[in-house]
């Protein structure tokens, strides 16, 4: 079975500056997919940026960026140029296939605050 | 259009009462799922359903009964619930794949329940 660690239950970072959310996962898989999602105070889940495992390349959304370690079994995600409405709770999720659907394994999540 | 639809967006009920949670996407998407989310937890993964068909039950009590009527609707059916189901029921879709690929999952904004 998968399992995806966030370390880091809350973070705090100022407007305009940049930061680093911590994930890690363990996988026998060589072929496998993670993706970030962003759950604001609103509660409405959103896929931040996803990353398939085959590719060495990291992934960028705008502001957001990952740095994937496949080795390391790390996946860390970015965000520059920080903004108030990026306030919100971070998922990292380990995405597997299980025949015709996705399964998805969440880490616990970072909070992240945002200040002026 | 990546939405997914959800209704209601809050509902009380008695531990007697049976209600049903609606959830609807016009993504085409074949891959749709059930989650249930405690405060400050991730997302648990309640059931799958893959081209209308259930593929996964995560060990969900039968008091939880899904039911996907076609390949845009899936419905839970509540009956009998307990105060410790109280949570935020969160539905995704995906699209689906049997070559291995795991798709990003789009989720709704949720319904709200309250169990008295």
């Amino acid at each position: 079975a998968q399992t995806v660690t966030q370390s880091q239950p809350e973070m705090s970072v100022q407007e305009a500056e940049t930061v680093t959310l911590s994930c890690t996962y363990d996988t026998s898989e060589s072929d496998y997919y993670l993706f970030w999602y962003k759950q604001p105070p609103s509660r409405q889940m959103i896929l931040v940026i996803r990353q398939e495992a085959y590719k060495q390349q990291n992934a960028t959304e705008n502001r957001f960026s990952v740095n994937f370690q496949k080795a390391a079994k790390s996946f860390s995600l970015k965000i520059s140029d920080s903004q108030l409405g990026d306030a919100a709770m971070y998922f990292c999720a380990y995405g597997s296939n299980t025949g015709t659907a996705s399964k998805l394994t969440f880490g616990t999540g970072t909070r992240l605050q945002v200040t002026l | 259009d990546t939405e997914v639809t959800q209704t209601p967006k809050h509902l009380v009920m008695g531990m007697t009462n049976k209600k049903s949670l609606k959830c609807e996407q016009h993504m085409g998407h074949r891959a749709m799922y059930w989650y249930k989310q405690k405060a400050k937890k991730p997302p648990e993964l309640m059931f799958v359903y893959s081209y209308e068909k259930l593929s996964i039950n995560e060990s969900v009590p039968s008091r939880f009964s899904p039911e996907c009527p076609n390949s845009s609707l899936l419905n839970l059916h509540l009956h009998a619930l307990q105060p410790e189901d109280s949570a935020l029921y969160l539905c995704a879709s995906s699209r689906s794949s049997g070559t291995g690929k795991s798709y990003e999952q789009y989720f709704g904004p949720g319904t709200r329940l309250t169990v008295t």
